[in-house]
């Protein structure tokens, strides 16, 4: 298995422009979070999903914020209008819902950087 | 909400030597505590979880010991090497693994050859 793929890999943008965060979890799996990475703030959780469904979204920080996953191989990340200060790495990470093991499997992150 | 704590921030310790890395967690609902790995560029990875029924848990040369009554879980490094340099989380779940993860702030391991 190819593991978690996010794309872009990198995104640089102006404020106020759109900005789309794309995530393909691991095959079979059905839980999908999105984290956000920050000096200041370390490692956040913003929401997450099982089967499909949003579950928790208490850590998105705006309403600037909004999250999809139309289906079970893809969910987006957008945020419209970004800001500076939305400038951070976003890492999705996808998981299966078994007893014996909780691992969360982390794909490589999309550094975006907002001037 | 669960808050958790972490030290140190930094830490260099020569290779061979041993490391270990502190967190405490405020919600004592919590019975969830992984540690995971991030190296430069990369998502984090997990390395080792314990479990609230479980006092200690070993994988060779990594060590995980949890203290319920204190409220605090600890990550053990051994024989030190070049590729244990990283930064380390810990974390904390108030329900499955597969739910809300409460990540520490990170500590940055160098090994020192």
């Amino acid at each position: 298995d190819a593991g978690v793929i996010q794309s872009p890999r990198h995104e640089v943008t102006e404020m106020g422009q759109e900005v789309t965060l794309r995530c393909k979890p691991i095959s079979g799996h059905d839980y999908l979070f999105w984290y956000r990475q920050t000096m200041m703030r370390g490692l956040e959780l913003l929401i997450y999903f099982n089967n499909n469904v949003p579950i928790d979204d208490s850590g998105m920080p705006e309403d600037r914020f909004s999250a999809k996953m139309p289906n079970a191989s893809f969910s987006t990340l957008k945020i419209q209008p970004s800001e500076p200060r939305d400038s951070a790495v976003y890492f999705c990470a996808s998981s299966l819902n078994l007893l014996s093991s909780y691992e969360q499997y982390f794909g490589p992150g999309t550094r975006l950087t907002v001037t | 909400g669960e808050n958790v704590e972490q030290h140190p921030s930094t830490l260099s310790v020569q290779e061979g030597d041993s490391a270990v890395i502190k967190c405490t967690y405020s919600d004592s609902a919590s019975n969830y505590f992984p540690w995971y790995k991030q190296e430069l560029g990369k998502g984090p990875q997990l390395i080792i979880d314990i479990r609230s029924n479980v006092g200690e848990k070993k994988d060779q040369r990594i060590a995980v010991t949890l203290n319920k009554t204190a409220k605090h879980f600890s990550l053990h490094i051994t024989e030190t090497q070049p590729e244990d340099s990283a930064v380390y989380f810990c974390a904390a779940s108030i329900g499955f693994g597969n739910e809300k993860l409460t990540f520490g702030t990170g500590t940055r391991l160098t090994i020192i050859p």
